[in-house]
């Protein structure tokens, strides 16, 4: 059973960084791409970046480009996401999602099959 | 970067109903093309994928339909655990994106 849990709540001050972890159980890490994607209060989904632990590679929403970097530990099996310069407007549910299946050749299965639980991370002065 | 667009915004129906929510593309994403249902307070879970497959575990009252810029979500019989918010989402671009979201509210 694949299970992706998060670390806990986070409270920071405007300005400063953020990261969150990621860390995956049940399945073959390295060969699965892992995407962020955050839940402002009341609002919809949206899709920060991934990465591709067997390819090293991380690609960023052009929203983010600059402030996000995602990364993974294959050793711990773990995917990181940290968001600096934060503002306000970055109070949100963040969540970490499975995606994309790929081989040393090719990837498949471009969904989201299993998401964590989401951690809340709050900017205020 | 492709801008998908749901309607309605939200909805309001009765247990037993069908309902239809559409999905349009910026531009053409082939069959690539997901659905997601959030219930307060959780995480999103997927429903189809592909744009017609569905997801193991998912209720058959639920299908996906749609290719090009076009797609639609349908429930055939709406249950009582049905009552959330839908989220289509696109896989053909790298950089994915997801739809404004509707939300399915008991009338």
């Amino acid at each position: 059973q694949v299970q992706l849990v998060q670390s806990g709540a986070e409270v920071k001050k405007p300005g400063s960084s953020v990261k969150v972890s990621c860390k995956a159980s049940g399945g073959t890490f390295s060969s699965y791409a892992i995407s962020w994607v955050r839940q402002a209060p009341g609002q919809g989904l949206e899709w920060m970046g991934g990465i591709i632990p067997i390819f090293g590679t991380a690609n960023y929403a052009q929203k983010f480009q600059g402030r996000v970097t995602i990364t993974a530990d294959e050793s711990t099996s773990t995917a990181y996401m940290e968001l600096s310069s934060l503002r306000s407007e970055d109070t949100a549910v963040y969540y970490c999602a499975r995606d994309q299946y790929c081989s040393s050749t090719s990837c498949s299965s471009y969904y989201f099959d299993y998401w964590g639980q989401g951690t809340l991370v709050t900017v205020s002065s | 970067d492709i801008q998908m667009t749901q309607s309605p915004s939200s909805l309001s129906a009765s247990v037993g109903d069908r309902v239809t929510i559409t999905c349009r593309a910026s531009q053409s994403i082939s069959s690539y093309l997901n659905w997601y249902q959030q219930k307060p307070g959780k995480a999103p879970k997927l429903l189809i994928y592909a744009a017609s497959s569905l997801q193991s575990g998912v209720p058959s009252r639920f299908s996906g339909s749609g290719s090009g810029t076009d797609f639609t979500l349908t429930i055939s019989s709406l249950q009582p655990e049905d009552f959330a918010t839908y989220y289509c989402q696109q896989s053909y671009s790298t950089l994915y994106s997801f739809g404004q979201g509707t939300k399915l509210e008991i009338k």
